[in-house]
């Protein structure tokens, strides 16, 4: 079955970029149905939209996050990846990626364990 | 804070049932599909419901979803152990222009 594993520093200096990769198995990233996207969740908090992307296609973002953060696809690689910029300490989260259907509803599923990512000096 | 909100705890006996809200307005939950994770104790989220009240394969049919206007329902029936959890609801914002998750709820099996 489709699984996603994110992996990338877990300790980012504040005013640095965060940089992630998910890689997609036991599936392409290439389907057509669905985009890819990244949640982040701060600790004891619900979880917030980062931004999705499609394979052949430009990202779409959170407002709140569409300044600092770009994503980009290895199709070869069967990755996808995040970078979000002049990061902070609010930026200190579990990032999770996953697969997002995007059509007549939007949905994420399934989703990687997620990774700590913790904003200090 | 977000635009959807969830009481913070829900809680019942092993067997009774449990519902939560997600109460949002005209800009996500009217006019958008609702979908509903589950958050287990360390674990990722898990979809439990999408397109208001539709179950992936392999998710037990005592999780059953709702829309009703400006708000939606989550309902457990049969509540287990295994059951105790976070749930978030979740949405399209058209006005924010962005994915929204609920405030979350909590779930104890008494």
């Amino acid at each position: 079955q489709l699984q996603l594993q994110e992996s990338g520093p877990g300790l980012v200096k504040p005013s640095e970029t965060l940089y992630l990769t998910c890689t997609v198995s036991g599936g392409s990233i290439s389907d057509n149905t669905y985009y890819w996207g990244w949640i982040r969740q701060p600790p004891g908090t619900g979880p917030e939209w980062i931004g999705s992307i499609y394979y052949s296609a430009g990202a779409f973002f959170n407002p709140t996050l569409s300044s600092r953060a770009t994503m980009s696809v290895d199709t070869a690689k069967n990755q996808f990846s995040l970078r979000l910029s002049s990061v902070t300490a609010t930026d200190t989260a579990v990032y999770h990626c996953a697969r997002h259907y995007s059509g007549r509803s939007n949905w994420f599923d399934p989703w990687g364990q997620g990774t700590l990512v913790t904003v200090s000096s | 804070q977000s635009v959807l909100t969830q009481p913070p705890s829900e809680s019942a006996a092993p067997g009774q049932k449990v519902t939560i809200s997600c109460s949002g307005g005209s800009s996500n939950i009217e006019n958008n599909f609702v979908s509903w994770y589950q958050q287990l104790p360390g674990a990722a989220p898990k979809l439990l419901i999408y397109e208001n009240d539709e179950r992936p394969s392999g998710v037990p049919a005592r999780f059953s979803g709702s829309k009703s206007g400006t708000s939606a329902t989550l309902a457990i029936t049969g509540l287990q152990t295994g059951d105790e959890a976070d749930y978030y609801c979740g949405t399209w914002d058209d006005s924010l222009n962005a994915y929204v998750f609920g405030t979350g709820t909590m779930v104890t099996v008494l």
